[in-house]
């Protein structure tokens, strides 16, 4: 059964630095996509980047980017210049191309020092 | 534009009654619909999904039930509450498999007394 794991419960990040989130998963399928979720204190999903397993390139939105290694499966995000904004719940979770379900990691809570 | 709704936002029952929690999208037909659960502000639980009227696939067997009366509309029942099931509910809904993502509901804050 395909598994996410993120291993970091929370982490802080000064106002202004960047901070990465990690995120590892378990399949055997060669066809997938990696998203990666915030959940601010409204706790309103949003997505925030979305990665397909055939693309090589790394996926980039804003200051948001990840570190796509398909054969480590190693999929973490990247924030730059962190925002007060930024503070919430950050979901990592993956899709089968053959599967209608999405299976999320347990999340990491992201605090910004101001 | 699509969206999606939840109701009610806040929800307190004792234990031992019904529940009725309403997801209904607009703006799309034909989605596959997903019922989550978060307790504890933790990770997200999927408990149904559905790709189609009348369909529901249930992933954990528990006191739940969902049901797609209609295309957009998917409802979370239980005949008798548990202390067990507070927790905050999500929707969600996919468009098939062309896109890839899932967009979620505001959410229901169910809390049982």
């Amino acid at each position: 059964a395909q598994t996410v794991t993120q291993s970091q419960p929370e982490m802080s990040v000064q106002e202004a630095e960047t901070v990465t989130l990690s995120c590892t998963y378990d399949t055997s399928e060669s066809d997938y996509y990696l998203f990666w979720y915030k959940q601010p204190p409204s706790r309103q999903m949003i997505l925030v980047i979305r990665q397909e397993a055939y693309k090589q390139q790394n996926a980039t939105e804003n200051r948001f980017s990840v570190n796509f290694q398909k054969a480590a499966k190693s999929f973490s995000l990247k924030i730059s210049d962190s925002q007060l904004g930024d503070a919430a719940m950050y979901f990592c979770a993956y899709r089968s191309a053959r599967d209608d379900k999405i299976i999320f990691g347990k999340g990491t809570r992201l605090h910004i020092l101001p | 534009s699509q969206t999606i709704h939840q109701w009610p936002a806040t929800l307190v029952q004792p234990v031992g009654s019904p529940l009725s929690l309403e997801c209904t999208v607009e703006g799309t037909s034909n989605p596959n619909l997903y019922w989550y659960r978060q307790a504890a502000g933790r990770g997200l639980q999927l408990l149904f999904y559905s790709v189609g009227i009348g369909q529901i696939s249930s992933e954990v067997p528990q006191n739940l039930s969902a049901s797609r009366p209609q295309d957009r509309q998917f409802i979370l029942s239980s005949k008798k509450l548990l202390l067990s099931d507070s927790g905050f509910y999500l929707c969600a809904w996919m468009r098939g498999r062309v896109l890839n993502e899932q967009f979620f509901g505001p959410g229901t804050r169910l809390t049982v007394l």
